[in-house]
């Protein structure tokens, strides 16, 4: 079975602190992204790798990095947390086969910013 | 960007055959459609795309008209287990790179018994 793996279920973290979720895919894919979720503002896409060392902005990049140092593991890095990055947060991988390209999803990281 | 419009919400009685609409008025000719669907506290699992043919798998089947500004996912027979959001996602072809799926609100499927 193909597994992508967050390192938290839940995590509670408070202002200013500098914060990291981690996902690691064991499917040898290229891709994988960050996406936030929030309710009544569906899913919205901060960040994405198409290699090592590569990443591209997504549509809220604002006050979030990413790491990509190894192709099996994507990080998002929170700098100096806020209260309104309290969020479920979704790690995706896929293949470079982008006619038949599925997102594999992660189980999400529930973050809340105190 | 091609963007969707999907209804907030759907209900649907077990058995019976769910048609989920989506409207992307705004699609180009090499943009592909996907569909797929969060069922509460798991991440989104992929269901069906399609260009321009229907399709089916063993989940469901995609429709899509023949000026290609619309589709609608069938879920044949309905279970308890398919109440979940539905996304309807346009994404562009490997000519851009650079892309991404991105999801809207997509539709809310509650099925009852």
């Amino acid at each position: 079975d193909v597994k992508v793996t967050q390192s938290s279920r839940y995590l509670v973290k408070r202002t200013g602190e500098k914060v990291f979720l981690e996902c690691v895919q064991d499917m040898d894919h290229e891709n994988m992204f960050w996406y936030r979720q929030d309710p009544g503002l569906g899913l919205r896409l901060i960040y994405f790798s198409y290699d090592v060392k590569m990443k591209e902005k997504g549509d809220i990049p604002e006050g979030y990095s990413v790491s990509r140092e190894k192709k099996e593991r994507f990080s998002l890095i929170l700098e100096s947390a806020s209260t309104n990055q309290t969020s479920m947060y979704l790690c995706a991988s896929s293949s470079w086969d982008l006619i038949k390209e599925k997102l594999f999803f992660g189980s999400g990281t529930q973050l809340s910013v105190l | 960007d091609a963007k969707t419009t999907q209804p907030p919400s759907m209900d649907c009685a077990e058995g019976r055959a769910a048609n989920l609409p989506c409207n992307h008025s705004t699609i180009s000719g090499n943009e592909y459609v996907y569909w797929y669907r969060q069922i509460h506290s798991q991440g989104p699992q992929y269901i069906i795309h399609g260009l321009k043919n229907n399709e089916t798998n063993e989940m469901a089947s995609l429709i899509i008209t023949e000026d290609r500004k619309s589709s609608t996912l069938i879920l044949p027979h309905a279970t308890l287990r398919d109440t979940a959001v539905y996304y309807c996602i346009v994404r562009i072809s490997l000519n851009q790179a650079g892309t991404a799926l991105i999801f809207g609100k997509g539709t809310t499927l509650s099925v009852s018994s």
